[in-house]
């Protein structure tokens, strides 16, 4: 089956730096992708991954390793406003995404 | 960048009656709408895909006549909870796809809350 993990919730300090991983198992692979999502509102495109390596765009970096089935979002300098969840969802062979359960990150003063 | 809205963004209907929420890309045209439906806590879960001018697709454990999607062009889709009852409150999120190379993101309405009483 098709499977998506990452951790249910981080907690970190504001202006301190965090990485929040994901793992994947999927039938074939199109991509990686992160959301935000705040409390009641709907997620918000943060990254897009299809090669191995680095994204970085600002304060928010997304990491891919295909042959390990990983990849990882850092976010820098963090702000309160970044408490939110975080989604990971991979694309599979039928372009359909793949969705993990979200991390709840919480930021703390 | 593109613009997906759904309308209402609340609505609180009564067990037995039907609710219409719609879909739109505002600035783009969507061959493909998502439906997801996200309880409390909970991660998104996919209820149907759309093409346009096609019969949607939808997920195994997911009634077809109870929740109607039609994505009769490309900047609309619409799903239709019909005789709503109160374990269908949820927060019904819509996404949509545009064509062409490269176009690889889902762009996502701010959802609208359902309530049943």
């Amino acid at each position: 089956g098709q499977n998506i993990d990452q951790p249910t919730e981080m907690t970190a300090t504001e202006g301190a730096i965090v990485q929040i991983n994901c793992t994947y198992q999927t039938s074939g692979f199109n991509g990686l992708f992160w959301y935000q999502q705040h409390a009641g509102e709907a997620p918000t495109f943060l990254s897009y991954n299809v090669l191995d390596g680095l994204e970085e765009k600002g304060r928010f970096s997304s990491f891919l390793s295909r042959s390990k089935g990983y990849s990882y979002l850092l976010l820098k300098e963090l702000q309160m406003k970044d408490s939110a969840s975080y989604l990971c969802a991979v694309r599979d062979s039928n372009y359909q995404l793949i969705w993990g359960a979200g991390t709840k990150l919480i930021i703390k003063p | 960048g593109a613009v997906v809205s759904q309308h209402p963004s609340w609505v609180i209907c009564k067990s037995g009656t039907s609710v219409k929420i719609e879909c739109r890309s505002l600035d783009f045209q969507a061959t493909t709408m998502f439906w997801y439906r996200q309880f409390p806590k909970q991660s998104l879960m996919l209820m149907a895909t759309s093409n346009e001018g096609s019969k949607a697709t939808y997920e195994q454990g997911v009634e077809k006549d109870k929740f109607l999607i039609n994505h009769a062009s490309l900047t609309l889709s619409t799903l239709t909870v019909t005789s709503a009852h109160p374990e269908d409150s949820s927060f019904y999120i819509c996404s949509a796809r545009g064509q062409g190379d490269g176009f690889y993101e889902q762009y996502f309405g701010p959802g609208t809350r359902l309530t049943v009483t």
